[in-house]
């Protein structure tokens, strides 16, 4: 059964960097998610893209966020300088219309020290 | 502004038995309930998608029931196993006409061999 896959699992970075968060979403699948989750805590919506391009973004999704699909399977999230609080687990997820079951990945956590 | 709320948040029931797991939502113009399965430090598994248009779905050993004007969503778990533990989690679209979602904090599950 396809599924979606991120890499890397576990990412340890220092703060002030930049990291990218990689994600490969269900091939036949047309629009794209992020979400976080900070230990303990809900589940939190970070971005959308469909087409191309972000349909979505909320309060978290600031100018530090950014959102590419830079080939036909790739999504990626890039967080240009992290911070302490961005340490969480990342989960991307696809669909093939919006309205359908959102598949997610295992997620990658991030750890900044 | 969507808010979902899960009760209980914890439950540790011995193996066997039936249980209900319950998630209320505020905003009723949804055109879908996600189910989703969460083990320890792991990703999110999708186990029901309820449409707006529908009642209830079933899924094995998993029965889930929508009632959107009273804002409320059941989970219910037949014959619960030791493998049933994990985190499960509701979601619901933000508000009408948005396909990202919001989530329940999520009711803890222990079944007990």
């Amino acid at each position: 059964e396809p599924e979606v896959t991120q890499t890397p699992s576990h990412q340890v970075t220092q703060m002030g960097q930049e990291v990218i968060l990689r994600c490969v979403p269900i091939s036949n699948h047309l629009y794209f998610y992020w979400y976080r989750q900070i230990l303990g805590q809900k589940v939190e919506f970070l971005v959308s893209f469909y087409n191309n391009e972000i349909s979505e973004k909320s309060e978290i999704f600031d100018d530090q966020f950014s959102v590419e699909r830079p080939d036909g399977s790739n999504f990626t999230l890039k967080i240009r300088s992290t911070k302490l609080e961005d340490s969480a687990m990342y989960f991307c997820a696809s669909n093939n219309r919006g309205p359908d079951t959102q598949y997610f990945g295992p997620g990658t956590r991030l750890t900044v020290l | 502004k969507q808010e979902v709320t899960q009760i209980p948040a914890a439950l540790s029931v011995p193996e066997g038995e039936n249980l209900v797991l319950n998630c209320s939502f505020t905003d009723s113009a949804i055109y879908n309930l996600q189910w989703f399965r969460q083990d320890p430090g792991k990703g999110l598994t999708s186990l029901l998608l309820i449409q707006s248009s529908q009642r209830e779905q079933t899924s094995g050993r998993l029965n889930a029931s929508l009632d959107k004007s009273s804002g409320r969503s059941t989970l219910y778990i037949a014959a619960s196993q030791p493998g049933d533990s994990a985190t499960y989690l509701c979601a619901v679209p933000f508000t009408s006409g948005t396909y990202k979602y919001i989530f329940g904090t999520g009711t803890r599950l222990k079944v007990l061999a």
